[in-house]
């Protein structure tokens, strides 16, 4: 049983270009939430989603943005890339919107130049 | 503002000794605490998850606690090993917030031989 995917591991990108990342969730979970974490800091919430909508929002702009697919896996865009979205991006996969337990996925590095 | 404060912020230890990691946290209302364990450039992965109502959990060498008056928990590892050296997170779940977490910067311990 695979758990959560992110791909692509690294990456590397100039500013004011896209980026999507991509999170297959873990066999039977149904969310996903995405996190940015920056060298040094602890991850910061940038949403969730359930059933093919967002649920959730942190404090991002919306250059970030999001979809869910029907089998539950998940892309991160980003658009119009600053220097400051250089970080490791984490995905985590759940079941349903209650307490539950969140396994992260082993995070896609971006570096923006 | 929900937030996590954790202490101290990078530890030193010898191994086999033990040591104890604090969280302080304002998140309010309250609905749960968790103790992450990431390893450099990989994803977190859960050691522990308590609600309002337990005050202790052990995982392995693992121990966290949980005070839920004065907004502190502490993750006791006992004889530590090589392997413990990673950072460790103290993330705090808002009750009217779903599952959208609130991380804390992490306290960075190295267990040498």
């Amino acid at each position: 049983d695979a758990g959560v995917t992110q791909s692509p591991t690294h990456l590397i990108k100039t500013r004011g270009q896209q980026v999507t990342l991509r999170c297959s969730p873990k066999s039977g979970h149904d969310t996903v939430s995405w996190y940015q974490q920056a060298l040094g800091q602890g991850p910061q919430f940038i949403f969730q989603y359930y059933e093919e909508e967002e649920r959730q929002r942190g404090n991002f702009p919306d250059r970030f943005s999001g979809h869910q697919f029907p089998n539950y896996s998940s892309e991160l865009n980003v658009n119009a890339l600053l220097l400051g979205d250089s970080a490791l991006y984490l995905c985590a996969s759940g079941f349903g919107t209650g307490l539950y337990e969140q396994y992260f996925g082993p995070g896609t590095r971006l570096t923006v130049t | 503002k929900n937030q996590v404060e954790q202490s101290p912020q990078s530890l030193i230890i010898l191994e086999g000794k033990n040591c104890t990691l604090q969280c302080n946290y304002t998140v309010s209302p309250f609905s749960n605490l968790r103790w992450y364990k990431q390893d450099t450039g990989r994803g977190p992965v859960s050691l522990t998850i308590m609600t309002f109502s337990e005050n202790t959990k052990s995982n392995g060498r693992y121990t966290a606690t949980l005070d839920a008056d004065t907004k502190q928990s502490s993750l006791h590892i006992t004889a530590s090993q090589l392997s413990d050296s990673a950072s460790y997170i103290c993330v705090v779940s808002a009750d009217n917030a779903g599952n959208m977490l609130t991380f804390g910067g992490g306290t960075r311990l190295m267990v040498k031989p």
